[in-house]
């Protein structure tokens, strides 16, 4: 029963190094998405996929890309990693307009 | 461009008192809303949402909203609070064909014994 799987848990990275968040989800959703968290923002849009082969900004995309490597699983990279990207961040998926599952999330410190 | 307010970002209750979290939301055509949970160092889980139909949603754990259009609101009510009711709480809509969610900036529930 495993959902939504991010990993790795826990990163720290130096200013400028890159790193890649990988997400895999077992229930056979066609939409994929990556979120930030931040204390007193809520959760921000990064990028999302509505589909397999289709991916879009969301609302703070920069610093960032991503990866639909195929229906299961959705990859976020950061290419040089800034302070400002300390956050915590969360995949996710659903189908249609249906409910969106979240995964654990994976907590990123930048030093 | 659609998004969510909630009012307070820390609410205080007593044990077995009613808890009210407020979501109010700007749209242009009708939206799908949800309320979800996080509880520390965990991810979100669904507490309710509303598509269409009955404006008044049940959830899990004793949780409902009611959707009023007429006040663009979808305030979160419990009636009696428990302890492991404590988390933050997370108001979200969505309005277009990707359902992308937008979430507010959350309301951490405080209960006190």
């Amino acid at each position: 029963n495993a959902g939504v799987t991010q990993t790795p848990k826990f990163q720290v990275l130096k200013t400028g190094q890159s790193m890649t968040l990988q997400c895999a989800q077992d229930m056979n959703h066609n939409s994929m998405y990556w979120y930030r968290q931040d204390p007193g923002m809520g959760l921000r849009l990064i990028y999302y996929s509505a589909s397999e082969g289709t991916t879009d900004k969301g609302e703070v995309p920069n610093g960032y890309n991503v990866s639909r490597l195929n229906k299961r699983e959705f990859s976020l990279r950061l290419e040089s990693a800034a302070p400002s990207q300390t956050s915590v961040y969360f995949c996710a998926s659903s189908v249609g307009g249906n409910t969106i599952y979240f995964g654990e999330g994976s907590w990123l410190t930048v030093v | 461009a659609q998004s969510v307010t909630q009012l307070g970002s820390h609410v205080s209750v007593s044990e077995g008192a009613l808890v009210l979290l407020r979501c109010n939301y700007s749209s242009s055509v009708p939206p799908y809303l949800f309320w979800y949970v996080q509880y520390p160092n965990q991810g979100l889980q669904l507490l309710l949402k509303y598509t269409t139909g009955a404006t008044l949603v049940k959830g899990i754990n004793g949780f409902e909203a009611e959707f009023k259009k007429s006040e663009t609101s979808f305030h979160l009510t419990k009636p009696s609070a428990h302890m492991s009711d404590a988390a933050e709480y997370f108001c979200a809509v969505t309005m277009d064909s990707s359902y992308k969610l937008i979430f507010g900036s959350g309301t951490r529930l405080l209960v006190r014994p």
